[in-house]
């Protein structure tokens, strides 16, 4: 099992483009989760999706979208990108019990995005 | 406001000597605390949460919910043991399937 994986390892974009990233999860689970670290920072909530659907949203503008696939694996996209936005971009994939209380995650390599 | 709080970024510790990472959590509810750490090079991974009340690599953690605190211990740290470790919660409990990290901190075991 090759955990979860991330696609592309590292991306140069300029401001105002719009880039996709992408997710597949540890064989057996059904959710993903996106996270942007910032340098010297911890891990920010993004989003997280199940069923195919945005069940959870951090603070975050409109300009991060995402979407699941029917296999679960994810994409994340980030529209009219600002200097700002560079960072790692972490996925974090869990299995969803119902009535279960606590969910890990497991984490990506990341995808380290810089903007010019 | 939720959030999670590590006060140290940056903790230098000898070989054999005891080792506490802080971390202080502010939460409207019943969250899951969960410490995460990262070695040189790794993913980051799970060390440990405190529904499971266990002793991972000598480490535990004691949620301390009257101090809203949940500080990870080890009595006689190793080299092995420097890493970036990261204190998180999931609002599960709660309903609601945010997770929040705090800063983090660095461990340096030194020889």
């Amino acid at each position: 099992d090759a955990g979860v994986t991330q696609s592309p390892t590292h991306l140069i974009k300029t401001r105002g483009q719009q880039v996709t990233l992408r997710c597949s999860p540890k064989s057996g689970h059904d959710t993903v989760s996106w996270y942007q670290q910032a340098l010297g920072q911890g891990p920010q909530f993004i989003f997280q999706y199940y069923e195919e659907e945005e069940r959870q949203r951090g603070n975050f503008p409109d300009r991060f979208s995402g979407h699941q696939f029917p296999n679960y694996s994810s994409e994340l996209n980030v529209n009219a990108l600002l200097l700002g936005d560079s960072a790692l971009y972490l996925c974090a994939s869990s299995l969803y019990h119902r009535g279960q209380v606590t969910d890990t995650q497991y984490f990506g390599p990341g995808t380290r995005l810089t903007v010019l | 406001a939720q959030r999670v709080t590590q006060p140290e970024k940056l903790l230098s510790v000898f070989k054999g000597a005891p080792v506490e990472l802080k971390c202080n959590y502010s939460y409207s509810g019943s969250p899951e605390l969960f410490w995460y750490v990262q070695y040189s090079r790794q993913r980051l991974q799970l060390l440990l949460r405190h529904i499971s009340r266990e002793s991972i690599k000598g480490f535990t953690a004691d949620l301390n919910k009257g101090e809203t605190s949940f500080h990870l211990k080890k009595p006689f740290a190793q080299e092995e043991d420097s890493a970036m470790y990261y204190c998180a919660l999931s609002g599960r409990g709660s309903g609601t399937y945010k997770y929040i990290f705090g800063t983090g901190t660095r461990l340096k075991v030194l020889a």
